[in-house]
């Protein structure tokens, strides 16, 4: 089976701009959920999607957003970029929206903001 | 509410010698938790999991945990480091309504000197 993937692997924006994220995940799992890690916050749960439908989001301002769509495959999208939203954007999926379930990772997406 | 807290920022050993990445949690419910390594740019990989079952938790590559719960504890060891070790590790928390919402620990540096 192929792993979690992240599109693209790198980014580079300016502030101001916006920027979409692409994550695939293993196939057959329905939940998709996103983290954001940086140096000086560590990794932290930006939201999760379950059948197209968000079940938790975590505590980020409304320019984070995202989606999921009927084949699992899931967008998160950041609008009017700042310098601290530069970080890398780690992917995870797993087969259902459950305490008990294990998390697979993708590479995650680098994102620079300038 | 959940936290996690990992007491040391950076473990330095020898290769060979015993490796110990302490963990101390807190959560309104029963807890599951999990041990992450991250080796430099890579995703995140689960070493093992603990979810209410046996207490003393085995993983990958010889990795074991154990789960106290009057000590709030669940610190990673291994009896003998080996350099391809070197990496971050997390703890991880999740439980209750939280679902798939992992709430991660700041991280552990380990080093392994030869």
């Amino acid at each position: 089976k192929a792993g979690v993937t992240q599109t693209p692997r790198y980014l580079i924006k300016t502030r101001g701009q916006q920027v979409t994220l692409s994550c695939s995940p293993i196939s057959g799992h329905r939940s998709v959920s996103w983290y954001q890690q940086t140096p000086g916050q560590g990794l932290q749960f930006l939201f999760e999607y379950f059948s197209e439908t968000q079940r938790n989001k975590g505590n980020f301002p409304g320019r984070f957003s995202g989606r999921q769509f009927s084949n699992s495959r899931s967008e998160m999208n950041v609008s009017t970029l700042e310098l601290g939203d530069s970080a890398l954007y780690l992917c995870a999926s797993s087969s259902q929206a459950g305490v008990y379930n294990e998390q697979f990772f993708g590479p995650g997406t680098r994102l620079t903001v300038l | 509410a959940q936290s996690v807290t990992q007491l040391d920022s950076h473990v330095s050993v020898s290769e060979g010698t015993p490796v110990l990445l302490r963990c101390n949690y807190s959560s309104s419910y029963s807890p599951s938790l999990f041990w992450y390594v991250q080796h430099p740019n890579k995703g995140l990989q689960l070493l093992l999991k603990y979810t209410s079952a046996a207490t003393l938790v085995k993983g990958i590559n010889g990795f074991e945990a154990e789960f106290k719960k009057s000590e709030t504890s669940f610190h990673l060891t291994k009896p003998s480091a080996h350099m391809s070790d070197a990496a971050e590790y997390f703890c991880v928390v999740t439980g209750g309504n939280a679902g798939n919402m992992l709430t991660f620990g700041g991280g552990t540096r380990l080093m392994v000197k030869p």
